[in-house]
């Protein structure tokens, strides 16, 4: 099965900061990835997919890059409800599988 | 509007069973492949299950393999999990995805999630 590496676990940021959260592929995976954000006692909310679609909705200050097996979640400017844990997740075979997650605290 | 509503989780013992329904409305169910998503209190998601749109293909987690049954009725619109000779690491919030496509591909929408919890 394929491992997604995900860093960093936890972050510190303030209202206004730039974040990025990376995620590593074991293997290449074509861009078959996603990006989630969820917040405590709820489901997972889509943000991106296909490594750079943004799902309708979602505010412009999130964007996804990267290639291969590496791959990036950017939140441009945090606003004060992006605090949340991010998951990135690779669909590049049946078997799924998801980053460990990174929690985005307030700083 | 496309809903997910989960249900069928509770208390069980090690070594017991369960079986878990999603009901899904507001799109074309058979269009959709469908999953079952885990998590542990406090913990991140897990992968658990997928099947395709027709339930023709079905796939497990190494974790469960053997031990879960992925399945779907599409003529009743529901998603079930049959799990059986559970454990106590099984414990976790239960939450069913629906594919954006007909074969592996992203979440787009999730349900409330159900709470299984195995112990004596």
């Amino acid at each position: 099965d394929i491992q997604m590496t995900q860093s960093p676990s936890s972050l510190s940021a303030s209202v206004g900061d730039r974040v990025t959260i990376t995620c590593r592929a074991s293997q290449g995976i074509s861009n078959s990835l996603a990006w989630y954000q969820q917040k405590p006692g709820k489901a997972p909310k889509l943000l991106l997919y296909t490594a750079s679609r943004l799902e309708s909705g979602v505010p412009s200050r999130f964007s996804g890059s990267g290639s291969g097996t590496d791959y990036t979640l950017t939140v441009s400017s945090l606003q004060p409800e992006d605090f949340a844990t991010y998951y990135c997740q690779q669909y590049y075979g049946p078997a799924r599988t998801f980053g460990q997650g990174t929690k985005v605290e307030i700083k | 509007e496309v809903q997910l509503v989960e249900s069928g989780g509770g208390l069980v013992q090690p070594g017991g069973s369960l079986r878990l329904s999603c009901a899904a409305s507001g799109f074309t169910f058979s269009s959709h492949a469908m999953s079952w998503v885990r998590q542990t209190p406090g913990k991140g998601l897990e992968w658990v299950s997928a099947i395709s749109g027709s339930g023709g293909s079905t796939y497990h987690a190494d974790s469960v393999k053997g031990r879960f049954t992925i399945s779907r009725d599409n003529s009743m619109n529901t998603l079930y999990l049959q799990m059986n000779s559970l454990r106590a690491e099984d414990t976790a919030v239960y939450y069913c995805g629906k594919d954006r496509g007909s074969s592996s591909s992203w979440y787009d929408y999730w349900g409330q999630g159900t709470l299984v919890t195995v112990s004596s």
